[in-house]
């Protein structure tokens, strides 16, 4: 992978659990931001975090960022069906090109 | 809903056609931006562009051309069609960084097969 890697790369859990999706990247960032991607459609943005932001929430998520161990992490809480989706996160190096480098994304499945 | 727009969606066609896959946004933006990605996989950054008459190749080396001649308007171009090139071509756009917003909003996609 050209970024990190995402863990897991699959997941299924049940509606009204919570889902973890975690990040790794390789170089220093300017921002890391999460995507989203409906089965074979374009990708959403969802959130993003600055490199000088340990902690963000949007709505039912929430994203950390450890510049220290370069990761991140993405937590949907009371997950329901319809967010059966990929998620992808992407970083903006520090050079700030506005570039995006995507990880390999973790599928998620909510069962109903 | 972003306002950015791919044609066609899906498209099959033969070894050694030319094809144009269309982009056009109607948010303004000045950066543009196609990526490649197959099923399962990443997305992979092919080519961009921060403006008009300004191209440049992205990180994966791709066959592809682009054009910049119009600031809603980034065509891709394959000259010649090969298996090879079938993927999901995905663009992008997003506003300049001093409007202090950095999120890329993307099209819905060109699902392309080169039998």
């Amino acid at each position: 992978s050209q970024q990190g890697e995402e863990d897991p790369q699959a997941l299924s859990i049940q509606e009204g659990e919570n889902a973890t999706m975690n990040c790794s990247y390789k170089t220093s960032i300017n921002n890391l931001q999460w995507y989203r991607q409906n089965s074979g459609r374009g990708l959403v943005h969802l959130i993003l975090i600055r490199s000088n932001e340990r902690e963000k929430h949007s709505g039912r998520l929430r994203v950390t960022l450890d510049t220290s161990k370069k990761s991140s992490s993405l937590l949907i809480t009371a997950s329901r069906a319809a967010d059966t989706a990929s998620y992808f996160c992407a970083t903006v190096g520090s050079s700030n090109t506005g570039k995006l480098i995507f990880g390999q994304g973790t599928t998620l499945q909510v069962k109903p | 809903e972003a306002d950015i727009y791919q044609t066609p969606r899906y498209l099959v066609i033969g070894t050694g056609k030319k094809i144009t896959l269309e982009c056009s946004q109607t948010m303004g933006h000045d950066k543009m931006y196609w990526y490649q990605q197959d099923p399962g996989m990443e997305l992979h950054l092919i080519h961009y562009s921060y403006g008009v008459n300004s191209t440049e190749k992205g990180d994966l080396s791709s066959e592809s051309t682009v054009s910049r001649i119009r600031t809603e308007h980034f065509p891709l171009t394959l000259e010649s069609a090969r298996p090879s090139h079938t993927s999901q071509y995905l663009c992008a756009s997003s506003a300049l960084r001093r409007q202090g917003r950095d999120e890329q909003f993307f099209g819905p996609g060109t699902r392309l097969t080169v039998l």
